[in-house]
């Protein structure tokens, strides 16, 4: 299994407040991906990174921001959770990115309630 | 829009029978299509994929077949085992332009023992 770290694992908090979820890899990979699962929609991309510093959005990402400072980390900031971001959130790495085929590498996912 | 799309949310399976899964897709432009497997409370695990170029593929028990005039593929699990009830996602992805895997919503197999 790829080295792939997620937390917390479950995490509960209100409407208004900022949450921020953690990603920590230990492959070494360039490419990090934040998803969210929703029922009826599949996984969706929010936010993901080419490199330290790099990041780009993805078809889900009003709401959320995200920073990478260091190779083995990704964080995803809710700076104002709402009701409609509660759901499971999974970060996946890559080594080549989606363009080449080259598949991703999920973590266990977070999930997180907005109440 | 869903550009990939998963319209069995289930499917029951007799162990030792074939499972068939089916995928479509909207995206002419799609080159690669990956399959992935998901346990309850974990993330999903990469199965197999196939490049647009080819029309079938095949690992072991698994093998994905896919028809770009139809834009249509399927994973095929023979023989099915009960350790295979998961749900399955599709997925697809450009050469150039998103980086992004574009999932379909899924479907559950149960493989009955």
């Amino acid at each position: 299994d790829a080295g792939i770290t997620q937390s917390p694992r479950h995490k509960v908090t209100e409407t208004g407040t900022p949450v921020t979820l953690r990603c920590h890899q230990t492959e070494n990979h360039r490419y990090m991906y934040w998803y969210r699962q929703d029922p009826g929609h599949g996984l969706r991309l929010i936010h993901y990174s080419y490199g330290v510093k790099d990041t780009d959005k993805g078809e889900v990402s009003d709401g959320y921001s995200v920073s990478r400072s260091k190779t083995e980390d990704f964080l995803l900031t809710l700076e104002s959770a709402t009701s409609s971001q509660t759901s499971v959130y999974f970060c996946a790495i890559s080594d080549y990115g989606t363009a080449t085929g080259s598949p991703l590498h999920f973590g266990n996912g977070t999930r997180l309630t907005v109440t | 829009d869903q550009q990939v799309k998963q319209n069995s949310p289930s499917l029951s399976v007799q162990e030792g029978r074939i499972s068939i899964l089916n995928c479509d897709y909207t995206n002419s432009m799609f080159d690669y299509f990956l399959w992935y497997k998901k346990y309850p409370a974990e993330g999903p695990t990469f199965l197999i994929s196939i490049s647009s170029i080819k029309d079938k593929n095949e690992d072991g028990r698994f093998t994905v077949f896919l028809n770009k005039s139809a834009k249509h593929l399927s994973l095929h699990i023979v023989p099915s085992q009960p350790g295979d009830s998961a749900v399955y996602f599709c997925a697809a992805s450009v050469r150039t332009g998103a980086n992004n895997l574009f999932f379909g919503t899924g479907t559950r197999l149960t493989v009955i023992p």
